[in-house]
């Protein structure tokens, strides 16, 4: 059975500091990969998403990597703003018609 | 509309009612999740729509649970006899393709049993 986990479970920063964000899973056999950001009483926004054959994936300062084998990505969030405050989630695609299996998140502060 | 779209955006219901939770996807997509999301947990799995067809419904957690999608469009979640472990974001998914595509989440729904 599949299991995503996320490390660490919070998160804080001063402005200006890179984020890395950590993301595991057990089974190897993903479609893709997604990395979310959810803000409180909000649904989740889709940051990136990386294809089971990629190594990684970049949108402006998000960065997130892919090493299939060893079962981890990594979300770099590169100097981080206030506005990066969220709880951002990474879920894996475990069936060819897109079902998630989902971490528990990384909550992120990012102080001024 | 732009995006996924879901009503009521909050509910509160009392032990033992029926409720019904609405998700307008995004014109045109063939795929719809509904994923259900307790306190300080990620979203877990309930079902998967292609079009009109339940293809999964692995993950309802009891037969109280109960989802459609008649047209294919927009698509209900019920839940029976609602319990206090019922209480959660339930939140619904749209994409654009039968495959493992990007998927698009609505703001959800907050259900409070009392």
């Amino acid at each position: 059975k599949q299991e995503v986990t996320q490390i660490p479970a919070a998160l804080s920063v001063p402005e200006g500091e890179n984020l890395v964000l950590n993301c595991s899973f057990t089974d190897s056999a993903i479609y893709n990969l997604q990395w979310f950001r959810q803000d409180p009483g909000k649904g989740l926004t889709s940051l990136l998403l990386i294809q089971s054959s990629q190594r990684e994936q970049t949108s402006g300062r998000l960065n997130a990597s892919l090493d299939k084998s060893s079962g981890r990505s990594t979300l770099y969030i590169a100097a981080s703003q206030p506005g990066d405050s969220a709880t951002y989630l990474c879920a894996v695609t475990t069936d060819s018609w897109g079902k998630l299996q989902f971490g528990a998140g990384t909550q992120v502060v990012v102080t001024p | 509309g732009a995006g996924v779209s879901q009503s009521p955006r909050y509910k509160v219901a009392k032990r033992g009612q029926d409720v019904a939770l609405r998700c307008d996807p995004i014109s045109g997509h063939v795929s719809l999740f509904w994923y259900q999301q307790a306190l300080g947990q990620g979203p877990e799995f309930l079902t998967y729509f292609q079009n009109e067809a339940q293809l999964d419904k692995s993950g309802l957690p009891s037969d109280r649970f109960f989802a459609e999608r008649p047209e294919g469009s927009v698509s209900t979640l019920k839940i029976q006899r609602t319990q206090q472990e019922d209480s959660a974001v339930y939140l619904c998914a749209s994409s654009p393709g039968a495959g493992a595509t990007e998927a698009f989440f609505g703001q959800g729904t907050r259900l409070t049993v009392v």
